[in-house]
């Protein structure tokens, strides 16, 4: 069964502690995505990834970190230093396919700091 | 910078009428525009997008979309809309980096 998994579905965190979530895709894609999604906004690009042990910065980067070591996993640690981290987190996974790829989401991660 | 709106917060049609969920886009180069739908807590499904060539892009679940240059719009159409197609959609835009950005979503409310 094919696909993007995330997890866990729901996260608690305390404040002033850093949190990993995870991402995995047996999809075989080269590239995966991290976006925020905050409610009555669209979606906003933490950080991606095109190739393995590569990644860029997207538009909301400060606070966050992400490795890429293997091609399937993309980690994303919420450090303390994101000064409001309780958000919905979506990670996406695409293939080169032309100018532009379509991305395929995982079902998320609903974060909430106590 | 890029950016795409969604002038309209959320879009009530009764089941059986056409649906038109509406999308601008601000791009400098070629606009490569998506539309995607999120169901309750679930992550975004594609339904469609518009590299280049025909203008009426045909998509999942009887869904289309028009771009239009000269409008610089992207709007999300379906002739007859289903309850079950009550959600929130999203239009996002692509100019090359290989990363989305989205409009702020529009929430489509299809009442039997």
């Amino acid at each position: 069964d094919g696909g993007i998994t995330q997890s866990p579905k729901y996260l608690f965190r305390k404040e002033g502690q850093n949190v990993t979530l995870s991402c995995e895709q047996n999809l075989n894609h080269d590239a995966m995505y991290w976006y925020r999604q905050d409610p009555g906004q669209g979606l906003r690009l933490i950080y991606y990834s095109q190739i393995v042990n590569d990644f860029q910065k997207g538009d909301i980067a400060e606070g966050y970190s992400v490795s890429r070591e293997k091609k399937e996993s993309f980690p994303l640690t919420v450090t303390s230093a994101q000064k409001n981290p309780t958000a919905f987190y979506l990670c996406a996974s695409s293939i080169p396919a032309g100018v532009s790829d379509t991305q395929y989401f995982g079902p998320g991660t609903r974060l909430t700091v106590l | 910078a890029q950016s795409v709106a969604q002038p309209e917060d959320q879009v009530n049609v009764a089941e059986g009428n056409p649906l038109t969920v509406k999308c601008t886009y601000s791009v400098s180069g070629n606009p490569y525009l998506f539309w995607y739908v999120q169901y309750p807590n679930r992550g975004l499904q594609f339904l469609l997008k518009y590299i280049t060539g025909d203008n009426l892009v045909k998509g999942s679940y009887g869904f289309e979309a028009e771009f239009n240059k000269s409008q610089t719009s992207f709007h999300l159409k379906k002739p007859s809309a289903l309850v079950s197609d009550s959600a929130l959609y999203f239009c996002a835009v692509d100019t090359g980096r290989r990363a989305l950005t989205f409009g702020s979503g529009t929430r489509l409310q299809v009442q039997p």
